[in-house]
C-alpha cells in the first residue's frame, strides 16, 4: 500500500522568503506524485505533478518540486512566497498507470506573514 | 481542465435527517468519481470510489448504509448521509480523473460544508 508523510504540519515564512514543504512516500510500486493547494472552504486544485520524464517539474506560479527517487521524496519549494500563498497545501501520491485513486498526506499550512 | 461542481456548498440539518449531495462533471463523461471527507485541519480521506452503473466501492470503516452513493449517469454521482448525526459534520468533496496523459490529474468540486445539529 502507498502512504505519504508530510512531516510539516504548519510553516510560518514571512513574504518574499523561501519556503519548502517536505512531502515524502512510500510505495513499493511505481507511482505518480502530485501537490494540491486548497483555499479555506475550497475544494482542491492541481499545483504540479509527476508522472516521468525531468525529475523537476515547475507550476505557473514560481512553485517547483522535485521527485527523489532515492529519498523517495517529493519536497515542494517556492524562492520567494506571497501573502497570496496561504493556504494548505496536499502532497498526493497514485500508482502509476492510469486511472487510480489518490492518497493524500495529512497536508502542511503554509502561512505566508507581511 | 473538466469542471466539476458539487451542491450544495454548505448544509445545516437536524440530526436523524438525511442529506443528499450531487456532484456533477460539467464538460465531460466521468465514468468514476470519488468521495472524499475532511475533517478540520485534517486531510482528505477517501470514502468511496463511484462508478458510474453499478455499485460503489467503500473504504474500509465506511459505512455503505449510511453514506448511499448513486453514479446513475456519466454526469452526476449523489452521495446521500443518512440519519445523519452530529458526528457525521465534515467537509465532504467530490472529484473525478481526467486530462493527460492516461487521465492522472484529479479534478475537485467545490465541497459541501456539512454540520448536523
Amino acid at each position: 500500500a502507498q502512504s505519504v508523510t508530510q512531516l510539516d504540519s504548519q510553516v510560518p515564512v514571512f513574504e518574499e522568503a523561501p519556503v519548502e514543504l517536505r512531502c515524502n512516500y512510500s510505495s513499493s510500486v511505481s507511482v505518480y506524485l502530485f501537490w494540491y493547494v486548497q483555499y479555506p472552504n475550497q475544494g482542491l486544485q492541481l499545483l504540479l505533478k509527476y508522472l516521468s520524464g525531468s525529475t523537476l517539474v515547475e507550476s505557473i506560479n514560481g512553485f517547483e518540486a522535485e521527485f527523489n527517487k532515492s529519498q523517495t521524496s517529493f519536497h515542494l519549494r517556492k524562492p520567494s512566497v506571497h501573502i497570496s500563498d496561504t493556504a494548505e497545501y496536499f502532497c498526493a501520491v497514485s500508482v502509476s498507470g492510469g486511472y487510480n485513486k489518490l492518497i493524500f498526506g495529512a497536508g502542511t499550512r503554509l502561512a505566508v506573514h507581511p | 481542465g473538466a469542471v466539476v461542481s458539487q451542491h450544495p456548498s454548505w448544509v445545516i440539518c437536524k440530526s436523524g435527517t438525511s442529506v443528499k449531495i450531487e456532484c456533477r462533471s460539467l464538460d465531460f463523461q466521468a465514468t468514476t468519481m470519488f468521495w472524499y471527507r475532511q475533517f478540520p485541519k485534517q486531510s482528505l480521506m477517501l470514502m468511496a470510489t463511484s462508478n458510474e452503473g453499478s455499485k460503489a466501492t467503500y473504504e474500509q470503516g465506511v459505512e455503505k448504509d449510511k453514506f448511499l452513493i448513486n453514479h446513475a449517469s456519466l454526469t452526476l454521482s449523489t452521495l446521500t448521509v443518512t440519519s445523519a448525526h452530529p458526528e457525521d459534520s465534515s467537509f465532504y468533496i467530490c472529484s473525478t480523473l481526467g486530462g493527460a496523459p492516461m487521465n492522472t490529474e484529479a479534478f475537485f468540486g467545490q465541497g459541501t460544508r456539512l454540520t448536523v445539529v
